[in-house]
């Protein structure tokens, strides 16, 4: 069973701050999700990665397989990113996704 | 060029009654997955359907829900004799392939309340 883990759970920056989000998972996967969760509001797939590093605006997101870990990172924040930052992964040969308990990030003007 | 629509946004039962959620896929897409979101819980998977096929129903309750996929019309996540733990938030995906390999699209979600 794969354990999909996030730091920190909860991040304030300053506008203009330069964010990193963690997930680490514990088995081999064939895919990773980062999703964006506004409060009360639906769900924003960011990214799907399977390897190395993709970019998106101001957003970032890497993958390391060997160490089976990703990051996604924000550059020059703004507070209308403040949202719930989720990591997901989905299992080699599995269909289903297993979700982080999220970062909830706050941006200050 | 809509996206996942989800709908009703916000239902509300007394315990006992019946919950039918319905969820529209992206147009092309015929991979929909349900997920719930308990309060202040994380999202954890359901069911995966295929046009008329449930592929994998190994994280829904095995008394009282049951999804569907029909060849015409939206899939459906029916929840019958609800519950107060049954409140949550349901959210739909849908893609072109599956979630290993396309990427997802979701829709708004649907917040149950039970009363």
């Amino acid at each position: 069973k794969n354990e999909v883990e996030q730091s920190p759970q909860n991040l304030t920056a300053q506008e203009e701050e330069f964010i990193t989000i963690n997930c680490s998972y514990s088995v081999g996967i064939s895919a990773l999700h980062w999703l964006q969760q506004h409060p009360g509001g639906g769900i924003v797939s960011l990214f799907m990665l399977s390897s190395g590093k993709k970019k998106h605006g101001r957003l970032i997101a890497t993958i390391n397989i060997q160490e089976k870990h990703s990051s996604l990172h924000i550059t020059a924040s703004h507070p209308r990113d403040s949202a719930v930052y989720i990591c997901a992964c989905t299992g080699a040969g599995s269909y289903q996704l297993t979700f982080g308990k999220g970062t909830k990030l706050s941006v200050i003007p | 060029n809509a996206g996942v629509m989800q709908n009703p946004r916000h239902l509300v039962r007394r315990r006992g009654q019946e919950a039918r959620l319905r969820c529209s896929p992206m147009k092309g897409h015929s991979h929909v997955y349900w997920y719930r979101q308990l309060p202040e819980e994380g999202l954890k998977f359901m069911v995966y359907l295929q046009k008329e096929n449930i592929i994998d129903e190994s994280g829904m309750p095995k008394e009282r829900f049951s999804a569907e996929f029909p060849k015409e019309g939206p899939s459906i996540l029916r929840i019958q004799q609800v519950v107060r733990g049954d409140s949550a938030a349901y959210f739909c995906a849908s893609s072109n392939s599956g979630s290993n390999t396309g990427e997802l699209f979701f829709g708004e979600g649907s917040r149950l309340t039970v009363l």
